[in-house]
């Protein structure tokens, strides 16, 4: 969506390394910030969310965190494995339509 | 639980022909969300049905329109194809009448030649 800016859209790493990919959004009155992540064939699954009233929520290995002055936000995986290599969206809600960025391919490589 | 399915997986048409999709939404879920979803980007939203009415609708023309049952499954039809209608199209359910915490299906893959 256009005004919706995700990068990197190509991110190559090594199994075991940490991956970023950020999102940066235009509507500050949007409050709910997803991340899905899309294997081939596959339709997008939501792997972590957070709303506008916490900076960070943790889920094993994936994390997102949140900054609204800046209108940000972040998804981090650590110790990547070669399962995680997919395309990862993020999709914030602005005025009220669900937009998702163009996508990172995200690479892990064994 | 059932999650959401989507009908038929791949579907081959001509300019100028009308198309129907078809979608089950996830056990227990009364919303149904419709994406486009062109190769190399990101999915884009169609429309939105809660309670068998349209509640929500991008940057799409009057040709795409939809309906929901009363069973909550939901058809997407699109009129008058053209080669540019040519995407994976992807349905999502959601608890009722929200936008987030959607689960998606696998999708229909739609060519139009």
């Amino acid at each position: 969506g256009e005004n919706v800016e995700q990068h990197p859209s190509t991110l190559s790493v090594q199994e075991g390394d940490s991956a970023v990919i950020k999102c940066t959004y235009s509507d500050s009155a949007s409050n709910y910030f997803p991340w899905y992540k899309q294997e081939l064939g596959k339709g997008p699954q939501l792997i972590i969310d957070i709303r506008s009233n916490v900076g960070e929520k943790k889920d094993q290995r994936i994390a997102v965190t949140l900054n609204k002055t800046a209108k940000h936000f972040s998804l981090h995986i650590t110790e990547t494995q070669p399962e995680d290599s997919a395309v990862y969206f993020c999709a914030p809600i602005l005025s009220y339509i669900p937009t998702f960025g163009r996508g990172t391919s995200l690479i892990v490589h064994p | 639980e059932t999650g959401v399915t989507q009908s038929p997986t791949h579907l081959i048409k001509t300019r100028g022909q009308q198309v129907t999709l078809r979608c089950s939404s996830q056990s227990g879920h009364n919303t149904v969300s419709w994406y486009q979803q062109a190769l190399g980007q990101g999915p884009q939203f169609i429309f939105q049905y809660y309670r068998e009415e349209e509640n929500g609708r991008g940057n799409f023309p009057p040709r795409f329109s939809g309906l929901q049952f009363p069973n909550y499954s939901s058809e997407l039809n699109v009129n008058a194809l053209e080669l540019d209608d040519s995407a994976l199209y992807l349905c999502a359910s959601s608890l009722p009448g929200v936008l987030d915490e959607q689960f998606f299906g696998p999708g229909t893959r739609l060519t139009v030649l």
